[in-house]
């Protein structure tokens, strides 16, 4: 059964920060991986997409890697600005039209 | 609108009653998922329908649940005799279908409170 992980659960971090979410998944065959950005209250907010066969993908600050034979991801923010502060959650897919699982989500604060 | 429709935003309900949650997915979108989402967790897979067929619905936590798409559009997620853990967030996502490594777009979900 595939279980995603990410740590830490929270992190606070002054503005202007470089900083490093983690995500692991413990069954590789996986078909893509996720990062998504939730606001309190809100639905989930796509923000970059790997496709299994990718190393990496990168969106303006945001820049996520995938290691699909170690089961790894990361989600690298730069500069980070308190416009940041969210929950941000890391999905995998097991086929092309399969549904996500999730991990937990990492809370973020970033402090001006 | 553009994006994916979920109402009500929030249901209150007491122990016992039956509930109905709407999703208007984004227009022409082939798949649609029900997520549950718990307090401080991640979101859960309930079911999960192309067009009008329920394809998966191995993640329903019991037979009191029951989704409907009846015309490959909207989507109805139903409880029947809400008990007080049927409390979370349910998210509805749709996506394009049939086009390889598209995102799922997700709604801002109804908080359901049962009392």
């Amino acid at each position: 059964k595939q279980e995603v992980t990410q740590i830490p659960a929270a992190l606070s971090v002054p503005e202007g920060e470089n900083l490093v979410l983690n995500c692991s998944f413990t069954d590789s065959a996986i078909y893509n991986l996720q990062w998504f950005r939730q606001d309190p209250g809100k639905g989930l907010t796509s923000l970059l997409l790997i496709q299994s066969s990718q190393r990496e993908q990168t969106s303006g600050r945001l820049n996520a890697s995938l290691d699909k034979s170690s089961g790894r991801s990361t989600l690298y923010i730069a500069a980070s600005q308190p416009g940041d502060s969210a929950t941000y959650l890391c999905a995998v897919r097991r086929g092309s039209q399969g549904n996500l699982i999730f991990g937990k989500g990492t809370k973020l604060s970033v402090k001006p | 609108g553009a994006g994916v429709s979920q109402s009500p935003r929030y249901k209150v309900a007491k122990r016992g009653q039956d509930v109905a949650l709407r999703c208007d997915p984004i227009s022409g979108h082939v798949s649609l998922f029900w997520y549950q989402q718990a307090l401080g967790q991640g979101p859960e897979f309930l079911t999960y329908f192309q067009n009008e067929a329920q394809l998966d619905k191995s993640g329903l936590p019991s037979d009191r649940f029951f989704a409907e798409r009846p015309e490959g559009s909207v989507s109805t997620l139903k409880i029947q005799r809400t008990q007080q853990e049927d409390s979370a967030v349910y998210l509805c996502a749709s996506s394009p279908g049939g086009i390889p490594n598209q995102p799922q777009h997700f709604g801002d979900g109804t908080r359901l409170s049962i009392l």
